[in-house]
């Protein structure tokens, strides 16, 4: 079983949809937690740190739920340049950094 | 300000034999890492050197070694190439080593074929 497990999509949505992405992870000790995007043939870049309280940033709302092992991504009113792979990714920082990374989530967004 | 910086962009060599490539941290990052991404996979962790020393090492053979020099640059040497070892690799740079929310910023990798 993988560390961190993710839908591997294609998520096909039209501009405007809201779209959801899940992703699940199997330690306990993860300590901090992240959706990284990366696009066709580019570098992850971060997305945002996703917090117990959940957290919001404009179109994008993370929650995390420590207890199922849950994290999730939400995003609003979907556009065209939203179109990437989204990538579920852990920190177990046991005495250095150590990002562990889902397979990722393909978003496709049309007009 | 200049992102992490990887040299070169791309590579093709033949198996067996040997490649080094380079990375140059944001300014003022002291911790480089090194991730490997094979096609329809996440990265996957292969070190983290901070203060030019060696702080975690993820599940790769020995052919694998790294080094970080006094300018916090940081170069990742593979031996005894295989096809498998096909990949994009990353270079991701932190202020610190230890802090669990710090943010990595990645360059924009080296994608090598292995023929």
């Amino acid at each position: 079983r993988k560390e961190v497990e993710q839908d591997p999509g294609p998520f096909n949505v039209p501009e405007g949809a809201t779209v959801a992405f899940n992703c699940t992870y199997s330690n306990s000790a993860s300590q901090s937690f992240f959706w990284y995007r990366q696009d066709c043939r580019k570098e992850p870049k971060l997305l945002m740190s996703v917090y117990s309280s959940g957290n919001e940033d404009g179109r994008f709302t993370a929650q995390l739920n420590r207890a199922s092992q849950y994290i999730s991504l939400l995003i609003r009113d979907s556009k065209l340049s939203d179109s990437a792979t989204y990538l579920c990714v852990v920190n177990r920082n046991t005495g250095f950094q150590k990002l562990v990374f889902g397979t990722g989530t393909r978003l496709l967004v049309s007009p | 300000d200049a992102g992490v910086t990887q040299s070169p962009t791309h590579l093709i060599k033949t198996r067996g034999q040997q490649v080094t490539l380079r990375c140059s941290p944001i300014s003022g990052h002291k911790s480089v890492s090194w991730y490997q991404q094979v096609l329809g996979q996440g990265p996957q962790f292969i070190f983290q050197y901070y203060e030019k020393e060696e702080r975690g090492r993820g599940n790769f053979p020995d052919r694998f070694s790294a080094r970080q020099f006094p300018n916090y640059s940081s170069e990742l040497n593979v031996n005894a190439l295989l096809l498998g070892d096909s990949a994009l690799y990353l270079c991701a740079s932190s202020l610190g080593a230890g802090a669990s929310q710090e943010t990595q910023y990645f360059g924009p990798g080296t994608r090598l074929l292995v023929l």
